[in-house]
């Protein structure tokens, strides 16, 4: 079965950075877009990125420009987003999330990591 | 670029039916998705393609679309579906994603 395992919680000062890693199994790594969404305490769910497993491009909202960065280890199955130049307001809970492909529709996400809780706090 | 504007809150008794709305002024011509969110969990699909349901997701829960307005009903709604929902669409022209503000179910 599809599976997305992400690392542990982080706890980072202002102005560092925290990378943070998506390990996927059950299915082609290189078939699928991986996608990696945030939510801060109580608000909605936010798009940070993707990458193309296959070719490594990657697209960011603007919002980001300049900040994060997403890559991939193909021979691990693996995918990271890092984010630069925290502030307090970057504390959420960042997920991975595949894309649905063929089956569910290329933009869906059908599987999603557990998350992982980034705390920004000097 | 899209943006989907969900109400903050539904209200429904046990056993009644629930309809969740997402307004946006692309929805006639994007493909919109659902997921429910439950406390201290990640989301998950139980609506894609508007109106088709994965598998494991109940039969109470459908998708429906008119004009510019998406919408997720569950019917003989039950406490254990309190959550929060959020509908989603891919904006082509942007190539990425857009979520609304998420709706919270109460079952009550």
């Amino acid at each position: 079965q599809v599976q997305l395992v992400q690392s542990g919680a982080e706890v980072k000062k202002p102005g560092a950075s925290v990378k943070l890693v998506c390990e996927t199994s059950g299915y082609t790594f290189t078939a699928y877009t991986l996608h990696w969404v945030r939510q801060a305490p109580g608000q909605r769910l936010e798009w940070m990125g993707w990458i193309n497993v296959g070719n490594g491009n990657t697209k960011y909202p603007q919002k980001f420009q300049g900040r994060v960065t997403i890559t991939r280890d193909t021979s691990a199955n693996t995918a990271y987003m890092e984010l630069s130049s925290l502030r307090s307001e970057d504390t959420a809970i960042y997920y991975c999330a595949r894309d649905g492909g063929y089956n569910f529709g290329s933009g869906s996400f059908p599987y999603w990591g557990q998350g992982t809780l980034v705390t920004v706090s000097a | 670029s899209s943006v989907l504007t969900q109400p903050p809150s539904v209200s429904v008794a046990p056993g009644r039916t629930a309809r969740i709305t997402c307004g946006g002024n692309n929805i006639r011509s994007r493909s919109v998705h659902w997921y429910q969110q439950k406390p201290g969990q990640a989301p998950v699909l139980v609506m894609y393609y508007d109106r088709d349901r994965p598998s494991g997701i109940p039969e109470r829960f459908s998708g429906s679309k008119s004009g510019n307005t998406a919408a997720l009903t569950i019917s003989r709604a039950e406490v254990g579906d309190e959550a929060d929902y959020y509908c989603q669409v891919w904006d082509i022209d942007i190539e990425h994603p857009i979520f609304g503000g998420g709706t919270t179910l109460t079952v009550l």
